[in-house]
């Protein structure tokens, strides 16, 4: 069974500094993905950036990169020069990748971003 | 905006009752997804459709039931609804034929159940 554990329950950050969000993986699956969604108060989930269990490089998409160590079963959230909006609650998930498959959810990271 | 919309956004109702709750995919989008977001059982997967047909089925009550439409639209019905039921329920759409299931989130719907 695959299971993804993210240990902060919360996370302070003074804009426009950087801040790493952690997750930690499980799974006996050899191919996979790893994603990350945000979750604002308003309750919306947007997705953030997906990794794939072999891709070589670490994926980026603006100011939000994953560092992916697959001997370590981790796929960090680094998010670059945050903004008063990037204040809200980060899920780690994975899925299989065959197919069409289920999102596996951590229990979230709630990040405040502060002036 | 995803492109994946829900319908209704809120709903409060009485224990016992049973409830709808409507999704329609992002254009093109074949497979639907329910999950229920709660307090104490965090994001969890119900069930997916595609094309119509169920495809897997997660942690879902056996009073809870889905279907898919021909038009692709998907409903979730929650019957002899407990106040355990009380969640945000959300559906999301991904594309077939991708390399990976980046899934498209609806809004949600929050019901809650009094």
């Amino acid at each position: 069974a695959q299971k993804i554990t993210q240990t902060q329950p919360g996370m302070f950050v003074q804009e426009k500094e950087a801040v790493t969000l952690d997750c930690t993986y499980d799974t006996s699956d050899p191919s996979y993905g790893l994603f990350w969604y945000k979750q604002p108060s308003s309750g919306e989930m947007i997705f953030l950036i997906y990794q794939g269990s072999y891709d070589q490089q670490n994926a980026t998409e603006g100011r939000y990169s994953l560092n992916f160590q697959k001997a370590r079963k981790s796929a960090n959230l680094v998010i670059s020069a945050s903004q008063l909006g990037d204040s809200a609650m980060y899920f780690c998930a994975m899925s299989q990748n065959t197919g069409f498959q289920k999102l596996v959810f951590g229990t979230g990271t709630r990040l405040l971003v502060s002036p | 905006d995803s492109g994946v919309t829900q319908t209704p956004k809120h709903l409060i109702t009485a224990t016992g009752q049973r409830v709808t709750l409507r999704c329609s995919p992002r254009s093109g989008d074949l497979s639907v997804y329910w999950y229920q977001q709660s307090l104490d059982q965090g994001l969890q997967f119900l069930i997916q459709y595609y094309n119509g047909e169920e495809r897997a089925k997660g942690n879902i009550l056996e009073r809870f039931s889905a279907q898919q439409f021909p038009d692709l639209h998907s409903e979730l019905n929650l019957s002899s609804l407990e106040l355990g039921d009380s969640a945000l329920y959300f559906c999301a759409s991904s594309t077939a034929g991708t390399t990976y299931n980046e899934q498209f989130f609806g809004p949600g719907t929050r019901l809650t159940v009094l």
